[in-house]
């Protein structure tokens, strides 16, 4: 089955760039979307098809996807930004969503 | 605006079944497929498998001689039943709607979760 890799944890200042990658065997290929998830809630799509926003997602949430590294960027980091993101595609060998392990970020 | 509400007990013993269902409003029931997913205390995302109106389902390897999916498309209704559970099925389980394109699906909506504590 696909595998996809997240660092565990990413921290950034206030007002800095936080930039959050997701590896996968040439996930290029492959769409990729992006969940936060803060404490206690549950996930919130941030970005899908690798670099889409949906209605309501601040435009300093973009995402990129190339070679075998995905990767979600968000700009101007707010206290309010800390969360659990994931990374997720859809395996076309089983039909089936594959989420990353998630990435925890601080912002300190 | 879609809302999706899960539903169902919060202990259920080791060996039996849980049952959770959820009740979508504010969508197209019938146009779209239906995901469960769940999530241990701490730990990451696990999707269990997917059901469509056609009634048709794919579950996850590692799950699925346990899981059974339905829907009611006359109650906006789906529903997730996980036999012979043991303590390692404990954990907050979501549903959601999937949103099926080309190249693969991915959940635009999800509703607030609801915690599934396997215990005598």
């Amino acid at each position: 089955s696909y595998v996809l890799t997240q660092p565990p944890s990413v921290s950034v200042a206030p007002g800095q760039t936080a930039r959050i990658t997701c590896g996968g065997n040439n996930i290029r290929s492959k769409n990729v979307h992006w969940y936060q998830q803060q404490p206690g809630q549950a996930p919130v799509l941030v970005v899908y098809d690798d670099s889409d926003r949906p209605s309501g997602i601040p435009e300093r949430f973009s995402g990129s996807n190339s070679g075998n590294t995905a990767t979600l960027t968000i700009t101007r980091v707010e206290a309010g930004d800390e969360a659990d993101f994931y990374c997720q595609v859809w395996d076309s060998s089983s039909d089936l969503v594959v989420f990353g392990g998630g990435t925890k970020l601080t912002v300190l | 605006q879609v809302q999706l509400q899960e539903s169902g007990p919060g202990l259920v013993k080791p060996s039996e079944t849980l049952s959770l269902t959820c009740t979508v409003s504010g969508s197209s029931f019938s146009s779209y497929c239906w995901s469960w997913i769940r999530q241990p205390a701490g730990k990451g995302l696990e999707y269990i498998g997917r059901i469509c109106t056609s009634g048709s389902t794919n579950y996850d390897p590692s799950l699925k001689s346990r899981v059974t999916m339905s829907v009611d498309t006359s109650k906006n209704q789906f529903s997730l039943k996980l036999s012979s559970v043991t303590a390692a099925d404990t954990a907050v389980y979501y549903c959601a709607r999937v949103k099926a394109e080309d190249y693969g699906d991915y959940l635009d909506y999800w509703g607030q979760g609801t915690l599934v504590t396997v215990s005598s």
